[in-house]
């Protein structure tokens, strides 16, 4: 089991510039959630997937698009990057969020908006 | 505002040492909690999760929740310098909300 995994690990995008940020779970996990942690701001929800076919926004959802592709796939959209968005971007998922919610993230992906 | 506060630290304990981490929260009716690791450079990593008043114990952790007096601690005994990384405490909520409520983290340092 390979858990969550997260591609790209690194990514310098240059103001304006979109890219998607992949995010797979091979735990059969219904819920998916993506996290920017910045310091000293903590972890801060971007968006969640509590099933497939649903996504909800989170905390800090300007600027960002998902896709919840299938049970497995969860990616996150920057279609015109900015300096703001520089931050550490992590995936995680949990099996069943109406209970416990026990959530487990993938490595994260560094990004620098130049 | 839901919030969960911790202690940024650093806390500083001798090798062999108890240490202990706190933090409060202060939506009453939250259900679930947990503690997650993160050294640096790393993602976060689940180490303990409680949901009723007492005690947990995993191996070197024991997590104490105190649903009256809105707190959760967490206590790490023979301190290791491996276990010198930032322990963060999230709170879940009641009902169907999903989220987390995270704090921002206390740092560790586990001297030899």
């Amino acid at each position: 089991n390979a858990g969550v995994t997260q591609t790209p690990k690194f990514q310098v995008l240059k103001t304006g510039q979109s890219m998607t940020l992949q995010c797979a779970q091979d735990m059969n996990h219904n819920s998916m959630y993506w996290y920017r942690q910045d310091p000293g701001m903590g972890l801060r929800l971007i968006y969640y997937s509590a099933s497939e076919g649903t996504t909800d926004k989170g905390e800090v959802p300007n600027g960002y698009n998902v896709s919840r592709l299938n049970k497995r796939e969860f990616s996150l959209r920057l279609e015109s990057a900015a300096p703001s968005q520089t931050s550490v971007y992590f995936c995680a998922s949990s099996e069943d969020s109406s209970s416990y919610n026990e959530q487990f993230f993938g490595p994260g992906t560094r990004l620098t908006v130049l | 505002q839901k919030e969960v506060e911790q202690n940024s630290g650093p806390l500083s304990v001798p090798e062999g040492a108890i240490a202990s981490l706190n933090c409060t929260y202060s939506d009453r009716v939250s259900q679930s909690f947990f503690w997650y690791r993160q050294y640096s450079g790393k993602s976060p990593e689940l180490i303990m999760s409680i949901y009723s008043n007492g005690d947990k114990e995993d191996g070197r952790f024991t997590a104490q929740l105190n649903k009256a007096s809105q707190y959760v601690s967490l206590l790490i005994r023979d301190s290791q310098p491996s276990d010198s990384a930032t322990y963060l405490c999230a709170v879940r909520g009641a009902g169907n909300n999903r989220k987390l409520i995270w704090g921002l983290g206390t740092s560790l340092a586990v001297n030899p």
